[in-house]
């Protein structure tokens, strides 16, 4: 059974390039998390979907971030121009409405996106 | 808002040695507590959770933690670690009436069991 897959696992680019970082989450759950791990802040919620619908977006840092979930089965996140501070690990997560309610979340193993 | 610490960023421990992880939170009502681990090259997965009654909470793989209301704290311990517990553990909250949205990280402790 395929848990959440997240792609690139790894990236690096340049200032001002911009990074696209992917999520397909499990087959039939209907609720998908974008989160941002770093050293000073742990991990942050930058923002969920719920049947393919933003429903809380006030973690997106800025502007330069945008998050889309064009279907059940994928969703991007983007950032416009990258900036050095955007290194992190961005996970994704996903849950069925039943599962939320106990907590449990179903993560990918992350992108670590690196901005010289 | 809802916040958590966990104070210890880092902590190496020889094996069979106890162990107990520090999480503390910062919210008025009540909450719902969590401790997920993730090992190397793995990713985040639940370990235990805490939603009511018994403030002593068992996990898988001899996990334990103790929530202490008066204390806003929701501890880890496991009596003796193995090689394999060598992973990152993160302690979340989440609002009384909202599981899992509005889930709360702290900022993880790295752990690692020397053989």
């Amino acid at each position: 059974d395929a848990g959440v897959i997240q792609s690139p696992r790894h990236e690096v680019t340049e200032m001002g390039q911009e990074v696209t970082l992917r999520c397909k989450p499990i087959s039939g759950h209907d609720y998908l998390f974008w989160y941002r791990q770093t050293m000073m802040r742990g991990l942050e919620l930058l923002i969920y979907f719920n049947n393919n619908v933003p429903i809380d977006d006030s973690g997106m840092p800025e502007d330069r971030f945008s998050a889309k979930m064009p279907n059940a089965s994928f969703s991007t996140l983007k950032i416009q121009p990258s900036e050095p501070r955007d290194s992190a690990v961005y996970f994704c997560a996903s849950s069925l409405i039943r599962q939320l309610y106990t907590g449990e979340l179903f993560f990918g193993e992350g992108s670590r996106l690196t901005v010289l | 808002a809802q916040s958590v610490s966990q104070h210890n960023h880092h902590v190496i421990l020889s094996e069979a040695a106890s162990l107990e992880l520090g999480c503390n939170y910062s919210y008025g009502g009540t909450v719902n507590l969590f401790w997920y681990v993730q090992y190397p090259g793995q990713h985040l997965q639940l370990l235990l959770k805490y939603f009511s009654g018994d403030p002593l909470v068992k996990g898988i793989k001899g996990f334990e933690a103790e929530f202490i209301k008066s204390k806003f704290s929701f501890n880890l311990r496991k009596p003796s670690v193995q090689w394999s517990d060598t992973a990152e553990y993160f302690c979340a909250v989440s609002p009384g009436n909202n599981a899992g949205n509005m889930l709360t990280f702290g900022g993880g402790t790295r752990l690692m069991v020397k053989p």
